[in-house]
């Protein structure tokens, strides 16, 4: 079926160690973001990238990477997860160039201990 | 910077009743307004979108959203709320550069049978 997905759905981290979360779009949409989404505050952007080999930073960047493969995936690393980077991680493509309209996946829920 | 502010984080209403929920822009008119939706346990899908085409804007579902320049609003309204409308509901603006996304912190709809 045609749409986000992302991997993993749930992952459970030490302080201090480090992981990837993938995302992949099946739709040739060209604008990618990765959004964190906790109580209270609705989503904040980390990165997005307007299109393959271009990343941006969003509201939040601090202690997260991305890297923009292909066309397809755009991955966010956390290089030395913190307390604070619990949350729930959305990736969203664009349906369209400036169409404003987000597609996202199901979500990735990221605990550190 | 572009921004929206959801009032009310928990709205409950009875099943059949009028729905509205609130959100109000930053003062400068921006290029387009969103309002998407949550499940749970899901990603976001999009309800509707102004783009400055009309004021009056139709979704899915049932749902519409008016654009008021003069209050700076774009509420969300349904007339007769259904059990399967609870969810969470998250207003979104675009940046004046269109390649940015910023919410609200949402509000939670829950309709009383």
């Amino acid at each position: 079926n045609a749409g986000v997905t992302q991997t993993p759905k749930f992952q459970v981290l030490k302080t201090g160690q480090s992981m990837t979360l993938q995302c992949a779009q099946d739709m040739n949409h060209n604008s990618m973001y990765w959004y964190r989404q906790d109580p209270g505050m609705g989503l904040r952007l980390i990165y997005y990238s307007a299109s393959e080999g271009t990343t941006d930073k969003g509201e939040v960047p601090n202690g997260y990477n991305v890297s923009r493969l292909n066309k397809r995936e755009f991955s966010l690393r956390l290089e030395s997860a913190a307390p604070s980077q619990t949350s729930v991680y959305f990736c969203a493509s664009e349906v369209g160039p400036n169409t404003g309209e987000l597609f996202f996946g199901e979500g990735s829920r990221l605990t550190v201990l | 910077a572009q921004s929206v502010t959801q009032l009310g984080s928990h709205v409950s209403v009875s099943e059949g009743a009028l729905v509205l929920l609130r959100c109000n822009y930053s003062s400068s008119v921006p290029p387009y307004l969103f309002w998407y939706v949550q499940y749970p346990n899901q990603g976001l899908q999009l309800l509707l979108k102004y783009t400055s085409a009309a004021t009056l804007v139709k979704g899915i579902n049932g749902f519409e959203a008016e654009f008021k320049k003069s209050e700076t609003s774009f509420h969300l309204t349904k007339p007769s709320a259904h059990m399967s409308d609870a969810a969470e509901y998250f207003c979104a603006v675009t940046s004046n550069t269109g390649n940015q996304f910023y919410f609200g912190t949402g509000t939670s709809l829950t309709v009383i049978p």
